[in-house]
């Protein structure tokens, strides 16, 4: 089945740098790859995705960049501000949307903007 | 509006306990799941419906009971509570590849 390894576990960043977080997936024929940011005491709020037939993605200060060659997507985030702290998870599904979607997700990274 | 929406959000009881955590969406989706988030922030999927219809089942013990009235509700119902039990459990739904959770209900088994 599929595994998804993320890295890093936490990341500490000065408010205005640039923050990035690595996912590697397994699985080839995963092809719906979303990030998912969870603030303290709430679920998981979907943030950014990028499907296989995309290489990259961005939305504001986020970005996603997906690289099928190499399993591995990343999360960009850039101008970091103190509300951007919280745990970012990524994901990778490589069924068709509906029932049988089983995402699978990464560790998580704990991400700290300091101001 | 709160998109889906699960009670109880906190929930302390003793081991060998019977508990229910009940969820509703309001968004029209056709598939709902049930995510269970433990200690160590890992997040991992128990169930999935659609329209009523069991899909899912992640190898969860048999204590653990999803029932879907309709396509709106996935209720979880878990008998003989365990420690291990310990968890924050998630709702979400989906249409399509992208899943909406819920608040989650922290459940502490002691």
């Amino acid at each position: 089945g599929e595994n998804v390894e993320q890295h890093p576990s936490t990341l500490s960043v000065q408010e205005g740098d640039s923050a990035v977080i690595k996912c590697t997936y397994s699985d080839s024929a995963s092809n719906y790859f979303p990030w998912y940011k969870q603030e303290l005491g709430k679920g998981p709020q979907l943030i950014i995705d990028i499907r296989s037939n995309v290489g990259e993605k961005k939305d504001q200060r986020i970005a996603v960049t997906l690289n099928k060659t190499a399993k591995h997507f990343s999360l960009h985030i850039t101008e970091t501000q103190p509300e951007d702290s919280a745990v970012y998870f990524c994901a990778a599904s490589g069924l068709p949307g509906g029932a049988t979607n089983k995402l699978i997700f990464g560790t998580g990274t704990l991400l700290a903007v300091q101001p | 509006d709160t998109a889906v929406s699960q009670t109880p959000k906190y929930l302390v009881t003793q081991m060998g306990n019977d508990k229910s955590i009940k969820c509703e969406q309001n968004l029209g989706h056709d598939t709902m799941y049930w995510y269970k988030q433990d200690s160590k922030k890992f997040l991992k999927i128990m169930f999935s419906y659609n329209n009523k219809e069991l899909i899912i089942n992640e190898t969860v013990p048999n204590r653990f009971s999803p029932k879907s009235p309709d396509k709106a509700h996935l209720n979880l119902h878990i008998n003989s509570l365990e420690l291990g039990d310990s968890a924050v459990y998630f709702c979400a739904s989906s249409q399509g590849d992208t899943i909406y959770f819920g608040e989650g209900s922290w459940l502490t088994v002691v």
